[in-house]
């Protein structure tokens, strides 16, 4: 099983700052890389899939890169409805997996 | 409205069962592959389960395997989850999501609203 490290666990950022999560795969997943974001009491939402394409409606601000085990996440001037949790995941190799989470708070 | 609607959540005892569904709308759901992916009170995501569009191809998570089944009946727009054996740990929220598939890469652009499955004496 690949497990995904996120660090940090929580990252305490004002608006208007820019926010840097990462994540960190066992062993190379090469792009097959997903974020998704989650808000109390909602569902996940998808933010970027396949490392570093923006899903759809996502606004611009939020950007990913990396590949192999080395991805991140990054949103260029945090919004207020940007404080949320934030998941990585991997489809490289069953079974699938998430990463632990970044909290993203104030 | 593109959406997935799940039920059949809901108190159960330890070893009992419980059937999920999660019923589509807004697209065509024969053409995609579906999940499950779960997450306990307080903790983040867990995946359960995936199924194809045809339903010839099935997953499951270690944790899951040999007391949970996969199925979906393309005719009724459903996927369900039944559960069996049920433990204290699968104490959860259980999420259905739509799946695309590139390659080797999968990702999930669409979730339901997640059904509460509670299992306690």
């Amino acid at each position: 099983e690949i497990v995904m490290t996120q660090s940090p666990a929580t990252l305490s950022v004002s608006p208007g700052e820019r926010a840097t999560l990462s994540c960190r795969a066992s062993q190379s997943i090469s792009s097959n890389l997903a974020w998704y974001q989650q808000k109390p009491g909602q569902a996940p939402r998808l933010l970027i899939y396949g490392a570093s394409t923006r899903a759809t409606g996502i606004p611009a601000r939020f950007s990913g890169s990396g590949s192999g085990t080395e991805f991140t996440l990054t949103i260029s001037s945090l919004q207020s409805e940007d404080f949320a949790v934030y998941y990585c995941q991997q489809s490289s190799i069953w079974p699938l997996t998430f990463g632990g989470g970044t909290n993203v708070e104030i | 409205e593109v959406q997935l609607v799940e039920s059949g959540g809901g108190l159960v005892q330890p070893g009992g069962s419980l059937r999920l569904s999660c019923a589509a709308s807004g697209f065509t759901f024969s053409i995609y592959g579906m999940t499950w992916v779960r997450q306990a009170p307080g903790k983040g995501l867990e995946w359960v389960s995936v199924i194809s569009d045809r339903g010839s191809i099935i997953y499951y998570a270690d944790s899951v395997k040999g007391r949970f089944t996969v199925s979906r009946d393309n005719s009724k727009n459903t996927l369900y989850l039944e559960m069996n054996s049920l433990r204290a740990e699968d104490t959860a929220v259980y999420y259905c999501a739509k799946y695309a598939l590139v390659g080797a890469a999968r990702w999930f652009d669409l979730w339901g609203q997640g059904t509460l499955v509670t299992v306690s004496s």
